[in-house]
């Protein structure tokens, strides 16, 4: 199975900073089959980014996703208070289908 | 719009069957373009995939947990189930079914979500 290792594990920024997260898949994603979904305590998570740069319904575009093959990024150009929440990434390439196991992005 | 939502016991006694039903509501389960899944997240841990269907019949599931589990579909209530059998503390977590709609772009992947249910495996 495709093994996905985000980091860092957690950032730790300001309301208004510019927030960089990685996923680095240890094989390479089929067809950028790559998702980004951002969870916080009792909520479901949201869905993000799919297609590693596309923004699924109503996701701002300070969200912005990008990479191929091994390497992906989820950027947040100016982080709002709403936006401190862990995120995930899911390949959905290749089955199993696989999560990273986390960036928490904190204050 | 659409809305899922799970539900079934939230305690299960170890060895027994852990069993959810998902209720699909705003849409038909039979949508030729929607895969339904589940998610699990244990305590502290982060999200895994359990398993896919179409409600054609196709389904796949997380290789670790194959021997274990069953996903359905009953088209005539639009649910769909996950039967997880020989249950352990370990699969003690927040349960979430979700919706991957198939475009001519590709798959969108768990695009809707339900809003998650507890199930903890204690005696």
């Amino acid at each position: 199975e495709i093994v996905l290792t985000q980091s860092p594990g957690t950032l730790s920024l300001s309301p208004g900073e510019r927030a960089t997260l990685s996923c680095r898949a240890s094989q390479s994603v089929s067809r950028s089959s790559l998702a980004w979904y951002q969870h916080k305590p009792g909520q479901s998570p949201r869905l993000l980014i799919y297609g590693a740069s596309v923004r699924a319904t109503a996701i701002p575009d300070r969200f912005s996703g990008s990479g191929s093959g091994t390497d992906f990024t989820l950027t947040i150009s100016r982080l709002e208070p709403e936006d401190f929440a862990v995120y995930y990434c899911l390949q959905y390439g290749t089955s199993p289908w696989t999560f990273g196991q986390g960036t928490k992005v904190e204050i | 719009q659409l809305q899922l939502q799970e539900s079934g016991p939230g305690l299960v006694k170890p060895s027994k069957t852990l069993s959810l039903t998902c209720t699909v509501s705003g849409g038909p389960i039979t949508t030729t373009s929607y895969y339904w899944g589940w998610i699990r997240q244990p305590p502290g841990k982060g999200l895994e995939w359990i398993g896919t269907i179409h409600y054609g019949g196709t389904t796949s599931y997380n290789p670790s947990l194959r021997s274990r589990v069953t996903i359905s579909v009953d088209t005539s209530k639009n649910q769909f189930s996950l039967d997880l059998n020989s249950v352990t503390a370990a699969d003690t977590a927040v349960y979430f079914c979700a919706r991957v709609d198939l475009t001519i772009f590709g798959e969108v992947p768990f695009d809707s979500w339900g809003q998650g249910t507890r199930v903890t495996v204690s005696s």
